[in-house]
């Protein structure tokens, strides 16, 4: 079994939609969540990150993180064609944190 | 804050021959530099993790001698390919972060290309 899985999409919204990205994850020590975004060509961009469950708002993007289902989030409110790239989640491979695990990624695609 | 910036974002060399690329944090020290590769609609793939002053850890199946990486200090991290062969043109991209437990900010990447 992977340990962080995601849908790769593409997932293709009209411009305004709420978008949901998810990932669920198999190791249980995992402790803090992170989310990219990537645009073609280019490195990740960091976008949010938390270290506990619940949710964590930061203007348009929303991120939640459920561990007692390993699921986690992150929401994208009045999606904009700016948006679309794709979105990598990614966390500790262990507790030690020396290196992260991403998953594949889903691409997002907002069409104006 | 915490931008790193990777050099350069585009080489095209001919087999044989050797590429450095370099990490630098520009604003802020990285006690860890991490080199991934990444294929066309794939995900990241970590190469090797990089400590100032330290020998970088590789992950299982990259070569070492191929990959040569060097830390010499806590703003700069260089990848050289060595005797690049086509199968290694890619998109190699850097990361680092402060502390341990820091999120990782990356570079633009570079794009190689060996013909």
């Amino acid at each position: 079994q992977k340990e962080v899985e995601q849908d790769p999409g593409p997932l293709s919204v009209p411009e305004g939609a709420i978008v949901s990205l998810n990932c669920t994850y198999s190791n249980s020590a995992f402790q803090y969540f992170m989310w990219y975004r990537q645009y073609s060509r280019k490195g990740p961009e960091l976008l949010m990150y938390t270290y506990s469950s619940g949710n964590k708002e930061d203007g348009r993007f929303t991120a939640q993180v459920d561990k007692s289902s390993k699921y986690i989030s992150l929401f994208i409110r009045d999606s904009q064609p700016s948006d679309s790239a794709t979105y990598l989640c990614a966390m500790p491979e262990n507790s030690g944190y020396s290196t992260l695990t991403f998953g594949k990624g889903t691409m997002l695609l907002v069409s104006p | 804050g915490a931008v790193v910036s990777q050099h350069p974002s585009r080489v095209i060399c001919k087999s044989g021959t050797s590429v450095k690329i370099e990490c630098r944090s520009l604003d802020f020290q990285a006690t860890t530099m991490f080199w991934y590769r990444q294929f066309p609609k794939q995900s990241l793939m970590l190469m090797a993790t990089s400590n100032e002053g330290s020998k970088a850890t590789y992950e299982q199946g990259v070569e070492k001698d191929k990959f040569l990486i060097n830390h010499a200090s806590l703003t700069l991290s260089t990848l050289t390919v060595t005797s690049a062969h086509p199968e290694d043109s890619s998109f190699y991209i850097c990361s680092a972060r402060r502390f341990v437990i820091s999120p990782l900010h990356f570079g633009n990447g570079t794009r190689l290309t060996v013909t």
